[in-house]
């Protein structure tokens, strides 16, 4: 069974602060990490898709790591605000499907 | 709007009725996956549909799941004799391709309550 864990479960930090969460994923048949932050009311949206390891993308003050021999991921925000409040949501691809972990729920306190 | 639309928004249902939700994915996106989360987990994969081949509905959880989509477009996926453990939120995803390595595009749900 395909397991992604998502570390910490949730997380509340001061605006400005500078934070990061951990994805875990299955190191073998590895296809494609994804990234999605899902707001309250709101349908969840791609922040990033990730192939290669190594490989490092950024929007705006929000970014990502991926290392798939080892098979984890960081996403990093950086001067948290109060809109970067919300769920984030890491899924691990073999190919077709993606495999959700459970989330890390952010909360930032203006 | 271009976005991925379903309905119904809720649905409340009593204890072995049927229910059909419905999603109308991005035009073009030849994917189109159902996702549900109940209260407490994570998003659990039930079924994707590419292009003309025959779906993976391998996340269905019971017989009592099944979907269908019409015309390479508009999907409908219907629960028969539900039961109190199929309360969730049910999402629809489309993407260009197969989501492997395509970012996926989400509905706003269906709220299933089943009394």
């Amino acid at each position: 069974i395909l397991n992604v864990e998502q570390s910490p479960q949730s997380l509340h930090v001061q605006e400005g602060d500078s934070t990061n969460f951990t994805c875990s994923f299955p190191s073998s048949n590895f296809y494609a990490l994804h990234w999605y932050r899902w707001e309250t009311a709101k349908s969840p949206e791609a922040l990033f898709v990730m192939t290669l390891n190594g490989d490092e993308k950024k929007k705006g003050r929000i970014s990502a790591t991926l290392n798939t021999k080892e098979g984890y991921s960081y996403l990093y925000i950086k001067g948290s605000q109060p809109e970067d409040s919300a769920t984030y949501l890491c899924a691990f691809s073999a190919g077709t499907a993606l495999i959700f972990g459970k989330g890390t729920t952010l909360s930032v306190s203006s | 709007g271009a976005g991925v639309s379903q309905s119904p928004s809720n649905k409340v249902t009593e204890k072995g009725k049927d229910v059909e939700l419905r999603c109308d994915p991005i035009s073009g996106h030849t994917a189109l996956y159902w996702y549900r989360q109940s209260l407490g987990q994570g998003l659990e994969f039930l079924i994707y549909f590419q292009g003309n081949s025959a779906p993976d509905k391998s996340g269905l959880p019971s017989d009592r799941f099944s979907a269908e989509r019409t015309g390479g477009s508009v999907s409908t996926l219907t629960i028969q004799r539900t039961q109190q453990e199929d309360s969730a939120v049910y999402l629809c995803a489309s993407s260009m391709g197969l989501a492997g390595g395509n970012e996926q595009f989400f509905g706003p749900g269906t709220r299933l309550t089943v009394l």
